[in-house]
């Protein structure tokens, strides 16, 4: 079956710089999920689509930005990178409009900011 | 507002045998779902079992079944027969109804599986 598609699977960047992460979500998914790890940490919700819409918003910072395009496919854009933005990002997807509330993470885009 | 608490940092069971993992979660919603992840060394997070507040009836996933406890906000994973492949972080979460609505996690327990 297919799986919720992330990439790049690994990110390096400097300080200032700007990152750009790509999910694909499960066909007919029709929403969308961005999680933030860090080392030893839970995830952290920051932010969702549902139906190419923004849904709920978590503890994203003002420098990172999220859309979900006509595809369905979703952009997490972050920039003024620092070094605390390092940690491995999640995106998850979703079948709402079926009420099924299941969010199936993809394999996650670890991000190294040095 | 939820919060989700896993009292548990480290557990271990030997292979074959039973072990539970506590989930103790705080909400103000009137409907909402629970859920377990798993995450292992390769750090997916793959769901385990599903359980939504309104039924009563506690979930079962094969070898993996829940203790739901409204009254208590209490939501316990049992795994039976423990096997190696069980080694993982575990992650209690809670999330409202409705559409986009975000996951709240746990802090996790680390679950190892002795030979």
């Amino acid at each position: 079956a297919a799986g919720v598609i992330q990439s790049p699977r690994h990110l390096i960047k400097e300080k200032r710089e700007t990152a750009t992460l790509k999910c694909y979500p499960i066909p007919r998914h029709d929403t969308v999920y961005w999680y933030q790890q860090g080392p030893g940490q839970d995830p952290q919700f920051l932010i969702s689509f549902y139906e190419k819409m923004q849904s709920d918003k978590g503890s994203i910072p003002d420098r990172f930005s999220a859309q979900q395009f006509s595809d369905y496919h979703s952009e997490l854009n972050m920039s003024s990178l620092e070094l605390g933005d390092s940690a491995l990002y999640f995106c998850a997807s979703s079948l709402e409009g079926l009420g099924s509330h299941e969010q199936y993470f993809g394999p996650g885009t670890r991000l190294t900011v040095t | 507002a939820q919060t989700v608490t896993q009292s548990q940092p480290e557990m271990s069971v030997q292979e074959a045998e039973t072990v539970t993992l506590s989930c103790t979660y705080d909400t103000s919603e009137s409907d909402y779902y629970l859920f377990w992840y798993k995450q292992p060394p390769s750090r997916q997070m793959i769901l385990v079992i599903r359980q939504e507040a309104y039924k009563q009836q506690n979930a079962t996933e094969n070898r993996f079944s829940v203790n739901f406890q409204k009254a208590a906000k209490s939501f316990s994973l049992k795994i039976s027969d423990s096997q190696l492949g069980d080694a993982a972080m575990y992650f209690c979460a809670s999330s409202a109804r409705g559409y986009g609505q975000n996951f709240v996690f746990g802090p996790g327990t680390r679950l190892s599986v002795l030979p």
